[in-house]
């Protein structure tokens, strides 16, 4: 049973453009919720969070929505770099602080 | 601030074997919390252990176990080895439990 999916395995954006990532949850428990970054054989990378309270987290190029009703995420990066190339993954976590990972979704940016 | 750190980074060993893998967090965390990632599950949770205790666990068999020691440093052991436990094991720690901070890693492969 996924807790948290990411249905998008990849995802391919020009640079400069936005790249939208989406997640959704089943357990209404989750009440913080992370995006993590991955490039292969090393350690994610924490990018933003959001908690439960709120719907719009922003930092520098990275946003995060949370739209509590539908049980869904999103992470938009404006403007995308090549850089930004990479796994991202979404995590929820609710009072077991354990975090529950999406499949992750593999994004490309083209110069 | 220093990152969370592992040891050893890459690691063979034979079937039947135990190992054991150590982490170092964030100077100040108190939480430290590990993962195993493989293509086919993805990242799970293992444990979590706070302040020397663990407060959770994931569904992974008794072959799997931890401590923490009184500088927030922790291991984490598995004996009699199996092929299916080749994988990266991540190890996170977090002030809040929520946030977590991960290291790199460490590549174990079984044979």
């Amino acid at each position: 049973d996924q807790q948290v999916k990411q249905n998008s395995p990849s995802l391919s954006v020009q640079e400069g453009r936005i790249s939208i990532l989406n997640c959704d949850y089943t357990n209404s428990m989750f009440d913080y919720f992370l995006w993590y970054k991955k490039y292969p054989a090393e350690g994610p990378t924490f990018l933003i969070s959001i908690s439960s309270i709120k719907d719009k987290n922003e930092d520098g190029r990275f946003t995060v929505f949370l739209n509590k009703s539908a049980k869904h995420l999103s992470l938009h990066i404006v403007p995308s770099q090549p850089g930004d190339s990479a796994v991202y993954f979404c995590a929820a976590t609710g009072s077991a602080r354990q975090l529950t990972f999406g499949s992750g979704t593999q994004l490309t940016v083209l110069p | 601030k220093a990152g969370v750190t592992q040891t050893p980074r890459y690691l063979i060993k034979t079937r039947g074997q135990q190992v054991t893998l150590s982490c170092s967090p964030i100077s100040g965390h108190r939480s430290v919390s590990w993962y195993q990632q493989t293509p086919g599950q993805g990242l799970q949770f293992l444990f979590e252990y706070f302040s020397e205790t663990q407060r959770n666990k994931g569904n992974f068999p008794g072959r799997f176990s931890g401590r923490q020691f009184s500088n927030s440093r922790s291991e984490m052991n598995v004996s009699t080895l199996e092929l299916g436990d080749s994988a990266l094991y991540l190890c996170a720690s977090s002030a809040t439990g929520s946030e977590q901070y991960f290291g790199p890693g460490t590549r174990l492969t079984v044979t």
